[in-house]
């Protein structure tokens, strides 16, 4: 079976820093399209960063230069390295899986919630 | 990377159909075919429905359709029911290899 569980969120302050984690489970995460998604209270989904099966990885101009997304192949999962944070930063983050480049996001974890704030 | 243009919400009585368009540029919904549609119930994470314009996963309803035209794609649900009110958001590739979703839209099954 499938699943993806983050981990990490928190609350933090302003400029500061935060990793978040996604163990994933049932498949292999260097395979796949792996993709961090957010969403703020009360707001729509927001696409955040992608790292391909091959390794290239792409950010939304929104958190370029302060995140950075990555994998370890031996725990089988996925992080987003968050620096500088800003209060706009404030959302939970979901954890996605796509199969192939165009896919559409099967899989889905539970999120997890980042507050930044002083 | 400006989000993709939805209406803000949509209605629709039991049984009848309803579409919630999605409108981007030739940089993104125009200049691919690779365009998916996502449903959201509060609280929860969103699930596929649609993916690569009008493919529907494995479970999906077939009451479930897309389409597109130019730079517009479109999601229809046919034979409204109680649980398909949700929030629907569209999204797509694009030509710098991102993606970028829509605003969303709030189904309300009257």
């Amino acid at each position: 079976e499938v699943q993806l569980v983050e981990s990490g969120g928190g609350l933090v302050q302003p400029g500061g820093s935060l990793r978040l984690s996604c163990a994933a489970s049932g498949f292999t995460v260097s395979s796949n399209y792996m993709s961090w998604v957010r969403q703020a209270p009360g707001k729509g989904l927001e696409w955040v960063s992608v790292i391909y099966s091959g390794g290239n990885t792409y950010y939304a101009d929104s958190v370029q230069g302060r995140f950075t997304i990555s994998r370890d192949n031996s725990k089988n999962t996925l992080y987003l390295q968050m620096y500088s944070l800003r209060a706009e930063d404030t959302a939970v983050y979901y954890c996605a899986r796509e199969v192939a480049y165009g896919s559409g996001i099967d899989y889905w974890g539970q999120g997890t919630l980042v507050t930044v704030s002083s | 990377q400006s989000a993709l243009t939805q209406p803000a919400s949509v209605s629709g009585s039991p049984g009848q159909s309803i579409t919630i368009s999605c409108t981007g540029t030739s940089s993104d919904v125009g200049g691919y075919n690779f365009v998916s549609w996502y449903q959201q119930h509060p609280g929860k994470a969103p699930k596929l429905m649609i993916y690569e314009v009008s493919n529907r996963p494995s479970g999906v309803s077939n009451r479930f359709s897309g389409s597109k035209s130019g730079n517009t794609a479109s999601l229809t649900i046919s034979g409204l029911q109680a649980e398909d009110e949700a929030d629907y958001y569209c999204s797509s590739y694009t030509t710098t290899s991102t993606q970028v979703f829509g605003g969303g839209t709030k189904l309300t099954v009257l």
